[in-house]
């Protein structure tokens, strides 16, 4: 059965800085991994798609990075701003198209 | 737009009554998703469907019932066998084929005294 933990559980910086999201699974078996947001009281808004061949993907200010041997993948987040924070969760996709999802890290950006 | 609607957005039940939670997707998706949310624990996926007519269990549909009767629509039935019902409730779909994006709607929240 997949597990997925993402450290650190909460982030707090102050607005500019670059941050780095963890995220490690323990089935390296998967199809894709994505990165969501998500706002309180809202749904999840996927940011990026990493397909199990890809090492890397990048949108904007965002790059997420996949190392499926090793079970691992990161989000880097550059020259954050006040509105990046949220609760950012990732989920590798496995067998039947299921993803599995962690139990997120909780980022705050000050000003 | 294109998009998944989730409706009520709150839903408030006495404990021993069924409820059904509507989701509905005009982007012409496969696959759908019904994921439960409880603080401290993630998403945990309780029933999901590929196809038309078709459905199968997820990590936890113990208490729950669900039916795919049209591709667009993916209703949820919380059954009074559910110990545990109140928690926030997302629906998601995807195009399927195992590289696709989920998309989510913006949930309900269900709580039951």
């Amino acid at each position: 059965k997949q597990e997925v933990t993402q450290i650190p559980a909460a982030l707090s910086v102050p607005e500019g800085e670059n941050l780095v999201l963890n995220c490690s699974f323990t089935d390296s078996a998967i199809y894709n991994l994505q990165w969501f947001r998500q706002d309180p009281g809202k749904g999840l808004t996927s940011l990026l798609l990493i397909q199990s061949s890809q090492r890397e993907q990048t949108s904007g200010r965002l790059n997420a990075s996949l190392d499926k041997s090793s079970g691992r993948s990161t989000l880097y987040i550059a020259a954050s701003q006040p509105g990046d924070s949220a609760t950012y969760l990732c989920g590798p996709t496995g067998g039947g198209n299921k993803l599995t999802f962690g139990t997120g890290t909780q980022l705050k950006v000050e000003l | 737009d294109g998009g998944i609607t989730q409706s009520p957005k709150y839903l408030f039940r006495k404990e021993g009554q069924n409820v059904t939670l509507s989701c509905e997707q005009n982007l012409n998706h496969d696959a759908m998703y019904w994921y439960r949310q409880d603080p401290g624990q993630g998403l945990r996926l309780i029933y999901y469907s590929q196809i038309v007519n078709d459905f199968q269990k997820g990590d936890i549909a113990e208490g729950y019932s669900v039916s795919r009767e049209k591709k667009e629509s993916f209703p949820l039935t919380v059954t009074s066998a559910q110990k545990n019902p109140t928690a926030f409730y997302l629906c998601a779909s995807s195009q399927g084929g195992g590289n696709s994006p989920l998309h989510f709607g913006n949930g309900t929240r269900l709580t039951v005294t």
